[in-house]
């Protein structure tokens, strides 16, 4: 099976500064990995993902992760943070040849203007 | 082209009453989830369909949960009798095989009282 950690639930930054969301995951097989990003009431939207490749992934609204096989680690950044980034921030991951997902329990961004 | 689709958004519902989600997904996808995502936490899997097969219902309460998918399209997660701890949010998912196109709903916010 396989778990994810974030280290941080509650992430205060000011508008316009960079923020980084830590994430940890520990798995005995290959896996992909996720963010996604959770507005009030609303439902799960994927910011990005990684599969293969480059470790540096892009996504949208500006933000990116890197993924670090050696330390387990997936964080994601945004350079500069805007009051709309408010939000739950999701880190899961997925076997490469399962179908279930596996979140950590979640960081709330705060955007202080 | 409509994402998952699910109703209603919210449910206020005495305890011990009997409540419905419904789930409509993606065209094409042959593979349904349903996840349960509790207050703070991140979600996690309750169920997941194969077409109409339920392949994995290993964290499903079954004593008080039960789904269905006919005709391996829409899917009904019910929940008789509904207690305190119930209230959540349940996220509805679909796929192709593989877990290819992974998409959530907006998800139902259920509160008993």
């Amino acid at each position: 099976a396989q778990s994810v950690t974030q280290l941080d639930s509650q992430v205060p930054v000011f508008e316009e500064a960079p923020v980084e969301l830590r994430c940890n995951y520990s798995s005995s097989v290959s896996v992909y990995l996720f963010w996604y990003v959770q507005y009030p009431n609303q439902g799960l939207q994927l910011l990005l993902k990684y599969l293969s490749g480059s470790t540096l992934v892009k996504g949208i609204n500006g933000f990116e992760a890197e993924f670090n096989k050696s330390q387990t680690s997936f964080h994601l950044r945004k350079p500069s943070v805007h009051i709309s980034d408010t939000a739950e921030y999701f880190c899961a991951v997925r076997s490469i040849n399962g179908n279930q997902f596996y979140f950590g329990t979640g960081t709330s961004l705060t955007v202080i203007p | 082209e409509a994402g998952v689709v699910q109703s209603p958004r919210y449910k206020i519902i005495e305890k011990k009453q009997p409540v419905a989600f419904w789930c409509n997904p993606i065209s094409g996808h042959n593979t349904l989830y349903w996840y349960l995502q509790n207050l703070g936490q991140g979600p996690e899997l309750l169920i997941r369909y194969e077409n109409e097969e339920a392949v994995d219902d290993s964290q499903l309460p079954k004593d008080r949960f039960s789904a269905e998918r006919l005709k391996g399209v829409d899917s009904t997660l019910k929940i008789q009798p509904a207690e305190l701890g119930d209230s959540a949010v349940y996220l509805c998912a679909s796929s192709l095989s593989g877990g290819l196109g992974y998409t959530f709903g907006s998800g139902t916010r259920l509160t008993v009282v």
